[in-house]
């Protein structure tokens, strides 16, 4: 079975660009989170989908980030314009049962780097 | 604002030895407690633990939560090499109908033949 898998492993970009993640979770997973961990802090929450709904986006940092889940399937995370501060890995995890009752599952990341 | 704190930050040992990795936390809603190993990119999980006192143990990991002290160890005896990773703890928090993981820095061990 395919775990999590995210694209790109690692981008790029200059200040001011734009980029977008996406993220493949397990098949059958309704539950999809984003987390982002930049240098030397904790990873970070940033939102998590139930199916294509955001169920709680209180992580996202400001509006330079877009994330959509259509049809319930992967999800993109769009960063724009995208600033210095915004580098570090951003990781999407997905589970089959809300609460953790269940594991999450990890995707290995999308490393952005900002210049 | 809810916190993990791990300690210590990083730690080398030689293959054999035991190592016991902390984590404590302050949150609001506790629901459960997760420790995660990150070898190179994507964290596994390794424990969820959800009630004090119980041990959890896999092969030469345990782990145990005191939710009156509000913190946890993992234990790991006898290293090997291939134990060298990130060891990150999370803690679950629930605000309303949502769920989300607070995370600690992580624990970097690294062991040495």
């Amino acid at each position: 079975e395919a775990g999590v898998t995210q694209f790109p492993s690692h981008s790029v970009i200059e200040k001011g660009q734009t980029v977008t993640l996406r993220c493949d979770p397990i098949s059958g997973h309704d539950n999809l989170y984003w987390y982002r961990r930049v240098m030397g802090k904790e990873i970070k929450f940033l939102l998590h989908f139930v199916k294509e709904s955001k169920q709680d986006e209180s992580g996202m940092p400001n509006n330079r980030f877009l994330a959509e889940r259509t049809g319930g399937t992967y999800s993109t995370l769009k960063v724009q314009p995208a600033e210095l501060e915004d580098s570090g890995v951003y990781f999407c995890a997905s589970s089959q049962d809300e609460g953790l009752t269940g594991e999450l599952f990890f995707g290995e990341g999308s490393r952005l780097t900002v210049l | 604002e809810d916190k993990v704190v791990q300690s210590p930050l990083s730690l080398v040992v030689h293959e054999g030895d035991t190592v016991t990795l902390n984590c404590s936390y302050e949150v609001t809603n506790f629901r459960s407690l997760l420790w995660y190993k990150q070898e190179k990119k994507a964290p596994t999980f390794l424990f969820m633990l959800t009630s004090s006192g119980i041990e959890k143990k896999s092969g030469r990991l345990s782990s145990i939560l005191d939710k009156k002290e509000l913190f946890s160890i993992l234990n790991i005896t006898a290293t090997q090499t291939g134990d060298s990773a990130i060891y990150l703890c999370a803690v679950e928090v629930r605000g309303g109908s949502n769920y989300k993981l607070t995370f600690g820095k992580g624990t970097l061990l690294t062991v040495n033949p």
